[in-house]
């Protein structure tokens, strides 16, 4: 069984367009996270949500909008894509009780945005 | 606030070789850091975290570092690579669990090996 998983993996679509990725972790965890990876490899913070609440919103635009509907599943949506928002897009998961704040990823979202 | 700075975005070390990827931190708390390697078209995978337990961590595949807190550094060592090391390895940090936890990451290092 895979930990955390992402739908879909691969997404290929038009500027203006509006797509989801949904994810799901079956660890129990109760805190879970989107972060964008860029073409330059580089992976930064988007959002995290513990127990369905909006903990950490890093100033994302306002067009990216997560929702959790459960403390196992985390979605985002994404409205008038952009070619800047072409990234992977991965998922993770935590457990606030765990002292070293150790992430669980998964497999990531491939967006590109033509 | 807290960061990590990898120096070197390539590395290339020959099969057998040495393997050493850098690894500095910045943070006003003690830090938790960690290394994660993420393959071609994979996700993230943790290989060994620093939970102040001890300064020497052993991770998987072979790979371990050292956390040295008068260098603000935690390099990731390997004493012989393989072929099936090749792949991107990331540093991070965390100022600890709870709810506002979120790990920075460095820009990552490409490590190829050279058969």
């Amino acid at each position: 069984d895979t930990a955390v998983s992402q739908t879909p993996k691969y997404l290929v679509t038009q500027m203006g367009n509006d797509k989801s990725i949904k994810c799901e972790q079956n660890l129990g965890h109760d805190t879970m996270y989107w972060y964008k990876q860029d073409s330059k490899k580089f992976l930064k913070i988007m959002f995290s949500y513990n127990n369905k609440e909006l903990i950490i919103n890093e100033t994302v635009p306002n067009r990216f909008s997560p929702k959790s509907p459960d403390k196992a599943h985390l979605n985002l949506h994404i409205n008038s894509l952009e070619l800047g928002d072409s990234a992977v897009y991965f998922c993770a998961s935590s457990l606030s009780g765990a002292y070293t704040g150790e992430l669980f990823f998964g497999e990531g979202s491939r967006l590109t945005v033509l | 606030a807290q960061s990590v700075t990898q120096l070197g975005s390539h590395v290339s070390v020959s099969e057998g070789a040495l393997v050493l990827l850098r690894c500095n931190y910045s943070s006003s708390v003690p830090p938790y850091l960690f290394w994660y390697v993420q393959y071609p078209n994979q996700g993230l995978q943790l290989l060994l975290k620093y939970t102040s337990a001890a300064t020497l961590v052993k991770g998987i595949n072979g790979f371990e570092a050292e956390f040295k807190k008068s260098e603000t550094s935690f390099h990731l060592t390997k004493p012989s690579a393989h072929m099936s090391d090749a792949a991107e390895y990331f540093c991070a940090v965390s100022d600890g669990g709870g709810a506002t936890n979120k790990l920075i990451f460095g820009t990552g290092t490409l490590l190829a090996v050279q058969p």
